[in-house]
């Protein structure tokens, strides 16, 4: 079936900028999807980009995609201890159907 | 404020017990879900709803069941032939197309 992967941890120290890696295998893939959750928390959609584009910026954050490699990433810049969380990627698969990662655990260290 | 609200917040099941985690939303999304979230394994799809009267089994329905006999409704139960049960779960909306609103997930434990 199809599949998304992300490494499991990430450590940065605060004001660098992090970077997270995602790839997916769903070629047909319309949306792709960054979600932040918080620990005890529910997910909350952070951004997303639409297939036909490289590249989205929105303020700290900017998402890279390369269709051809199936590989999406999400940068923050000057990375802020409260950032400090779980990033997913989700992978649309059909029309209602979303498929998640494992989910890479930002650390920040002040 | 239009959103999605999962009750409770905490569940204790004892063995052999049969519970109900609620999921209600107001956004009007077509589409619901339920998932599973467990340490260091992301999410898993145990069931979604496309429309009223109507869902599918996700990755993981062995020992759930769900209905959707209203659009705003979507409540999971957790039956006893669901062997391990304790983890966190999380309910969904969504409308074609869009990305997911998710609930603030129900902590369910076996005691």
């Amino acid at each position: 079936g199809e599949d998304v992967e992300q490494s499991l941890f990430l450590s940065v120290r605060e004001g660098d900028s992090s970077v997270i890696n995602c790839t997916y295998t769903d070629s047909s893939s319309t949306y792709l999807y960054w979600y932040k959750q918080e620990p005890g928390a529910g997910l909350q959609l952070l951004t997303y980009i639409f297939s036909n584009m490289d590249m989205k910026q929105d303020q700290r954050l900017t998402v890279l995609l390369n269709k051809k490699d199936k590989h999406l990433s999400l940068r923050i810049a000057d990375t802020q201890t409260g950032d400090s969380a779980i990033y997913f990627c989700a992978a649309q698969s059909g029309t209602y159907k979303y498929i998640f990662g494992t989910g890479t655990r930002l650390k920040v260290l002040a | 404020d239009g959103g999605i609200t999962q009750s409770p917040k905490y569940l204790f099941r004892k063995e052999g017990q049969n519970v109900t985690l609620s999921c209600e939303q107001n956004l009007n999304h077509d589409a619901m879900y339920w998932y599973r979230q467990d340490p260091g394994q992301g999410l898993r799809l145990i069931y979604y709803s496309q429309i009223v009267n109507d869902f599918q089994k996700g990755d993981i329905a062995e020992g759930y069941s769900v209905s959707r006999e209203k659009k705003e409704s979507f409540p999971l139960t957790v039956t006893s032939a669901q062997k391990n049960p304790t983890a966190f779960y999380l309910c969904a909306s969504s409308i074609a197309g869009d990305g997911y609103t998710f609930g603030s997930g129900t902590r369910l434990t076996v005691v």
